[in-house]
């Protein structure tokens, strides 16, 4: 079945960019949207953007200055970079796949998530 | 921005009670865009409903959902002791949102 890795640095700096990666196995980008979403230490599930297989893109309001996602076919990777962390952008990150027909309107879930890859923002 | 407000924040039962999780939409959310997940402690969330009362893959049949407008509610009919865990209900939108959980906890 479909798998998803998160991977990259789990120590960023303050004002510096992080960067993951979540790479697809056992199955194909096409066709889905692809959501990084982030759970700060004991906190609830928070949304950062999610991207369509073409490369259209979704981004909450909160973070969208900060947060690029991109999605590299030819690897079946999607990646998130978000820059000028803080220590509030502490916390563990996941990649999940979405899928969602927008022909009827119909959400189907965020059914494939990754373990998640825990990044801690300190100097 | 649509807040979507789960509730109780905690719930305290035993096995085989039956459990009933709320979420509320600050406006009216499309059924067709409502999903609930379970996350235990150290473990990404799964998707246990989509379209606020459709079961996902493999997920038992006591769990079940309904709702609409601005009323959504969780059931797990009889609480088995894998269930005891954090739940919440994500709306699909152009900012897509999460509620804020509810625990489940053993009484």
């Amino acid at each position: 079945q479909v798998q998803l890795q998160e991977s990259g640095p789990g120590l960023v700096k303050p004002s510096e960019t992080l960067s993951l990666t979540c790479t697809v196995s056992n199955g194909s980008i096409s066709s889905y949207y692809w959501s990084w979403i982030r759970q700060s230490p004991g906190k609830g599930l928070e949304w950062i953007g999610h991207i369509y297989y073409t490369g259209s893109t979704n981004y909450n309001p909160s973070l969208k200055s900060r947060v690029t996602i991109s999605v590299d076919m030819s690897n079946n990777q999607v990646s998130l970079k978000l820059s000028s962390v803080a220590a509030a952008d502490t916390a563990v990150y996941y990649c999940a796949r979405m899928w969602y027909a927008s022909n009827w309107d119909y959400y189907y879930g965020m059914d494939v998530w990754g373990q998640g890859t825990t990044v801690i923002v300190s100097s | 921005e649509i807040v979507l407000t789960q509730s109780p924040g905690t719930l305290s039962l035993s096995p085989g009670e039956r459990a009933t999780l709320s979420c509320r939409a600050s406006q009216s959310v499309s059924s067709s865009l409502l999903a609930w997940y379970q996350q235990k402690p150290g473990q990404a969330p799964r998707l246990l409903i989509y379209a606020a009362s459709r079961r996902a893959t493999g997920i038992p049949d006591r769990f079940s959902g309904s709702g609409s407008g601005t009323d959504f509610t969780l059931t797990i009919s009889r609480l088995e002791p894998e269930d005891f865990a954090v739940y919440y209900c994500q709306r699909y939108g152009n900012s897509l949102t999460f509620g804020g959980g509810t625990k489940v906890e053993i009484k």
